[in-house]
């Protein structure tokens, strides 16, 4: 059975401060697909990353960044520098292959998630 | 169109009415699904339909009922609800895994307060 962690329940840092929120995942399968979603209070997902399980490298967007270790099994984000607009939750999120209906339709199970406070 | 769209956006109901959610995607994605979202909690899958068959249904209650008239929409409908169900329900489209782009689009969800 698939799971993803997030052990950090919550983390307060104050504005320009570079943060860290881990995501270690489990599952049998060698295909998967990793995500990373914001979830400001207005309740939307907001999609900031994909990543499959052949891809190693890490990627850099503006202040985001993101470290996936297939040995570890784990895909961490960074933000550096944070802004206030940064709070919010973050999900880190599995899918896996084959889905079991087939057609490559499959749900995303997500981790706890991390809610992230960045104080003015 | 790089939008799912849900209507309505908040939900008062009582136990005894029936009621239907709403969403709507026009980037010609093949897979919907419905996740509910409680309060502090991550989004829990309840249906995937594929090429508009329900292929996963996540041994949800009979009182919620999902249907998909056709590749862009895809309704739950309401009924006896207690509750417990008062949450965030939450749509998604998908791509078919096999593209490149392959990636869920969230809608900005449906408030649902059940009294």
């Amino acid at each position: 059975a698939q799971k993803v962690t997030q052990a950090q329940t919550e983390i307060s840092v104050v504005e320009k401060e570079d943060v860290t929120l881990d995501c270690v995942y489990e599952t049998r399968d060698t295909t998967y697909y990793l995500f990373w979603y914001k979830q400001p209070p207005s309740g939307e997902l907001v999609f900031l990353i994909r990543r499959n399980s052949f891809d190693e490298q890490n990627e850099i967007s503006g202040r985001y960044s993101w470290n996936f270790q297939k040995s570890t099994s784990s895909f961490n984000f960074t933000i550096t520098a944070s802004q206030v607009v940064d709070s919010a939750v973050y999900f880190c999120a599995l899918s896996e292959a084959p889905g079991k209906s087939g057609g490559g339709a499959d749900g995303l199970t997500f981790g706890k998630g991390t809610h992230l406070i960045i104080q003015p | 169109d790089t939008e799912v769209t849900q209507t309505p956006k908040h939900l008062v109901m009582g136990m005894t009415n029936k009621k239907s959610l709403k969403c709507e995607q026009h980037m010609g994605h093949r897979a919907m699904y419905w996740y509910k979202q409680k309060a502090k909690k991550p989004p829990e899958l309840m249906f995937v339909y594929s090429y508009e068959k329900l292929s996963i249904n996540e041994s949800v209650p009979s009182r919620f009922s999902p249907e998909c008239p056709n590749s862009s929409l895809l309704n739950l409908h309401l009924h006896a609800l207690q509750p417990e169900d008062s949450a965030l329900y939450l749509c998604a489209s998908s791509q078919d895994r096999n593209r490149g782009t392959y990636g869920y689009t969230f809608g900005s969800g449906t408030r649902l307060t059940v009294v």
